[in-house]
């Protein structure tokens, strides 16, 4: 079983719309959720990092952690075509890092 | 603050060459990684150096070396190049238990 699955979509919608990406993880050793966004062609940048459950705002973002059930989201609010990259979750404890194959997400203008 | 650089940006070798790709990172940040990112695989953990002085295998470290030269550079080499190791390469550091900070990747061509 991978540390980190997430659903590699593609998901496409139109913009203004809420986008919910989500991951399940196996270990509950895991001490910090995180999200990454990455343009075609460019590194990951971190857009998100919360420690406990519940959740975290910043701006349209919105990630949410249920460590009960192992599960870690990220909500889009109004969408813009900017938006469009790779989502990627990531999971860590200690020194070791553990990624989403991440969720490709067109927003349509 | 360059935050996290590599070099090359990209790179075409032939079956059997060695490289070395460099890092180098100026956030004072104890632990860097190698990355290769893959379609379909996500990223997947070469080695890692916790800190200065110190280097581990990660999920995939066959046929890749790591030298943690000093706290702000990691290198990754490629001995004998093989057409599998054709990828996308990440470096990245990180404070212990916090978040990670990515270069802008290698791209790497084995003919």
């Amino acid at each position: 079983q991978k540390e980190v699955e997430q659903d590699p979509g593609p998901l496409s919608v139109p913009e203004g719309a809420i986008v919910s990406l989500n991951c399940t993880y196996s270990n509950s050793a895991f001490q910090y959720f995180m999200w990454y966004r990455q343009y075609s062609r460019k590194g990951p940048e971190l857009l998100m990092y919360t420690y406990s459950s519940g959740n975290k705002e910043d701006g349209r973002f919105t990630a949410q952690v249920d460590k009960s059930s192992k599960y870690i989201s990220l909500f889009i609010r109004d969408s813009q075509p900017s938006d469009s990259a790779t989502y990627l979750c990531a999971v860590n404890t200690g020194n070791q890092f553990y990624f989403g194959t991440g969720t490709s997400l067109t927003v349509i203008p | 603050n360059a935050g996290v650089t590599q070099t090359p940006k990209f790179q075409v070798l032939k079956t059997g060459q060695s490289m070395t790709l460099q890092c180098a990172q100026d956030m004072n940040h104890n632990s860097m990684y190698w990355y290769r990112q893959d379609p379909g695989m996500g990223l997947r953990l070469i080695y890692y150096s916790a800190s200065e002085g110190t280097t581990d295998k990660g999920e995939v470290p066959n046929g890749y070396n790591v030298s943690r030269l000093n706290k702000r550079e990691f290198s990754l080499r490629l001995e004998s190049a093989a057409p599998s190791q054709t990828s996308v390469y990440f470096c990245a550091s990180s404070e212990a238990l916090r978040v990670g900070r990515f270069g802008p990747g290698t791209r790497l061509l084995v003919l």
